[in-house]
């Protein structure tokens, strides 16, 4: 159990258009869905946390406007890249936590690689 | 920002040694878990730790979240050469708050 999916799991766009990644629980219900970004040989750095039904909450210096998210369901998370950029090119990854009494573990989805040409 | 220190940050070792890398943190964190990325993919899961001495193992990996609570070790006992990856570790403080190392790549020679 605790799978999570993400698609698609590489995109390549031009500069200023925009882009979808979802991101799904497959046998659970996450209420609160979180997604990084990872640049090669570094860790992942937190982008913002979707709560489902309500506004994502986003990092210091990740703008929200280019940054799109909506938790629309409990097994379900989107994050659009609006307008992207070259420097948007990265390793997108989602995770949704799984809240078992005073169990809280994330999983992670198998990442999105963009590519902004 | 990430207020974790993992090390070391890389680790090349010979097929059969034992592994050991560790976090450390300056706050106190309510759960540790140790993740592994293989390339190109999402981390994967391995140890997750709720109780401050707790000593938990998974096959040949064992973890321990720290006294203090500041801190964790995870081992390899036997290494393979599928154990080539980064290995995570990541605090969670309260809420939605997690925070992960920068992670140890370790390579495994055969």
């Amino acid at each position: 159990g605790a799978v999570v999916s993400q698609h698609p799991s590489w995109v390549i766009c031009k500069s200023g258009t925009s882009v979808k990644i979802e991101c799904r629980s497959l046998d659970f219900q996450a209420t609160t869905m979180f997604w990084y970004r990872q640049f090669p040989k570094q860790s992942l750095m937190l982008m913002a946390t979707s709560n489902e039904g309500s506004k994502a909450t986003y990092e210091q210096g990740v703008e929200k406007d280019k940054f799109l998210i909506n938790h629309a369901s409990l097994t379900l998370s989107t994050l659009t890249v609006t307008s992207a950029h070259p420097e948007d090119s990265s390793f997108y990854i989602c995770s949704a936590r799984r809240t078992s009494g005073a169990a809280r573990e994330q999983f992670f989805g198998p990442g999105t690689r963009l590519t902004v040409l | 920002g990430q207020q974790l220190n993992q090390s070391p940050q890389s680790m090349f070792i010979q097929e059969g040694e034992d592994v050991s890398m560790n976090c450390t943190s300056s706050s106190i964190f309510n759960t540790w878990l140790w993740y592994k990325q293989d390339p190109g993919e999402g981390p994967v899961l391995l140890i997750a730790l709720y109780k401050a001495g707790e000593l938990t193992s998974n096959g040949r990996l064992t973890a321990q979240f720290g006294i203090t609570r500041k801190d964790s070790f995870l081992n390899i006992s036997a290494s393979i050469p599928s154990d080539v990856g980064i290995y995570f570790c990541a605090g969670h403080l309260w809420g939605n708050d997690m925070r992960f190392g920068a992670g140890t790549r370790l390579t495994v020679k055969p």
